[in-house]
């Protein structure tokens, strides 16, 4: 099994809607990174948790990390165009800073 | 834009052959390190970079080998190459090598292997 599992695979949303991604670990997570990237493009880096219950903001993109769970989420609020792409979460499991990725979830926003 | 510069974008070559990438951190960074991304593989850690020293080793294949100059900037050598290596091949970087500084990807280098 992945060490990183993220859900769902893939997302259709209707603009303006909100929707969730979630990154679950099995390993303990040392650092989570949220990424997006548009087909074929290099990796946007979007945000970082380190602390178990943190919460980070960055303009509609809200991420979580659970550390007990060794789960994160990403929540969109109403959902652009501009917000289509994949989206990869990065664990840290504590192997000298090398980030395992999960498989990503690919985000369809229909205008 | 990230700061790091990936050349060049596209190769195509022929199995066999031996290709090098090429990768310059953003200002100021001092680690880099190396993925490949593939449909079936996801993005895979190849091999870390901090200050000219090898510090982490990935699913590196031993045909593959990587290093960082005294400027800072790394290649990533692949050799003998199979059709299973055309993927998309990512360098990132960051300023140190602790877990609390994000990476910073470049735009990647797509190899073709024909």
């Amino acid at each position: 099994s992945q060490e990183l599992e993220q859900s769902p695979q893939s997302l259709i949303v209707q603009e303006g809607k909100n929707l969730t991604i979630n990154c679950t670990s099995s390993k303990t997570l040392y650092g989570l990174y949220w990424y997006k990237q548009k087909y074929g493009e290099g990796l946007i880096f979007l945000m970082m948790l380190q602390k178990g219950g943190e919460e980070k903001s960055h303009e509609k993109i809200t991420a979580k990390l659970d550390e007990k769970k060794q789960q994160s989420s990403l929540h969109i609020t109403a959902s652009q165009p501009s917000h289509a792409g994949i989206y990869l979460c990065g664990a840290d499991t504590g192997s000298n800073y090398k980030l395992t990725f999960g498989k990503g979830t690919l985000l369809t926003v229909n205008p | 834009d990230s700061g790091v510069t990936q050349t060049p974008k596209h190769l195509i070559t022929a199995t066999g052959q031996r290709v090098t990438l090429r990768c310059s951190p953003r200002s100021g960074d001092l680690s880099v390190y190396w993925y490949q991304q593939s449909l079936d593989q996801g993005l895979q850690f190849l091999i870390q970079y901090y200050n000219g020293e090898e510090r982490a080793k990935g699913n590196i294949l031993e045909r593959f080998s990587a290093q960082q100059f005294p400027d800072l900037h790394s290649e990533l050598n692949l050799s003998s190459l199979e059709l299973g290596d055309s993927a998309l091949y990512f360098c990132a970087s960051s300023v140190g090598y602790s877990g609390n500084q994000p990476q910073h990807f470049g735009d990647g280098t797509r190899l073709s292997i024909l």
